[in-house]
């Protein structure tokens, strides 16, 4: 079945700064998400997005489905911007497969 | 707006005791799906849903049942608990085949 890796695995920031979250895929997909779980365990939709790019407030998501990756960008993050971000794809099919995620902490 | 709603939020179960995790969605989804959350191992698909009636399995299948009697109500049974069942559920539903997944707010089970 198709794999997704997400790096880096842990990632640790001081407030302001910016940064990338990157997610491959082994195979095409027909869609891409990306969420965030917050540290109470709520997961949280952040972009739908099979191709292209979106961006909503500080963070933006683009997708290069033809080269088989998905980046997600944090600009001026926050303290509450930590948690962890997972990718999640679908194959055409109704199964949707996660990545393990990226820790994020966000240092005052 | 209630969204997907899982019950209960925490169980404590033993060994062999058997139980359901509810879940229902208001959005007249007919797609839904059941996922565990293990440390370390992002979120993995037990059971799915595409309609009632019609169910199918996931990649972690083993240890649970899954039936679709309303597009509302997708339960999950764990006939007889193991400790491996130690994990976070999260149920999950979406319009359209492949379209955004909407997650409930999940449920944390021990089995001890």
């Amino acid at each position: 079945g198709i794999q997704v890796e997400q790096s880096p695995p842990d990632l640790i920031l001081q407030e302001g700064a910016n940064s990338t979250l990157r997610c491959n895929f082994s195979d095409s997909v027909n869609n891409l998400q990306w969420f965030h779980q917050n540290p109470w365990g709520q997961l949280i939709n952040l972009f739908y997005i099979p191709s292209g790019t979106k961006q909503n407030g500080r963070l933006s998501a683009t997708t290069v489905a033809t080269e088989r990756y998905s980046l997600l960008y944090i600009s001026s993050s926050q303290t509450t911007d930590s948690g962890v971000y997972f990718c999640a794809v679908g194959t055409g099919g109704f199964k949707t497969i996660f990545g393990a995620g990226t820790r994020l902490f966000v240092k005052a | 707006n209630a969204g997907v709603t899982q019950t209960p939020k925490f169980q404590v179960l033993k060994t062999g005791q058997s139980m359901t995790l509810q879940c229902a969605q208001d959005m007249n989804h007919e797609y839904m799906s059941w996922y565990r959350q293990d440390p370390g191992m992002g979120l993995r698909l037990i059971h799915y849903s595409v309609g009632a009636g019609i169910t199918d399995q996931g990649e972690v299948p083993n240890g649970y049942n899954v039936s679709r009697s309303t597009t509302e109500d997708f339960p999950l049974r764990l006939l007889s608990a193991a400790p491996s069942q130690t994990s976070v559920y999260f149920c999950a539903s979406t319009l359209l085949q492949g379209g955004e997944l909407f997650f409930g707010e999940g449920s944390r089970l021990t089995v001890l």
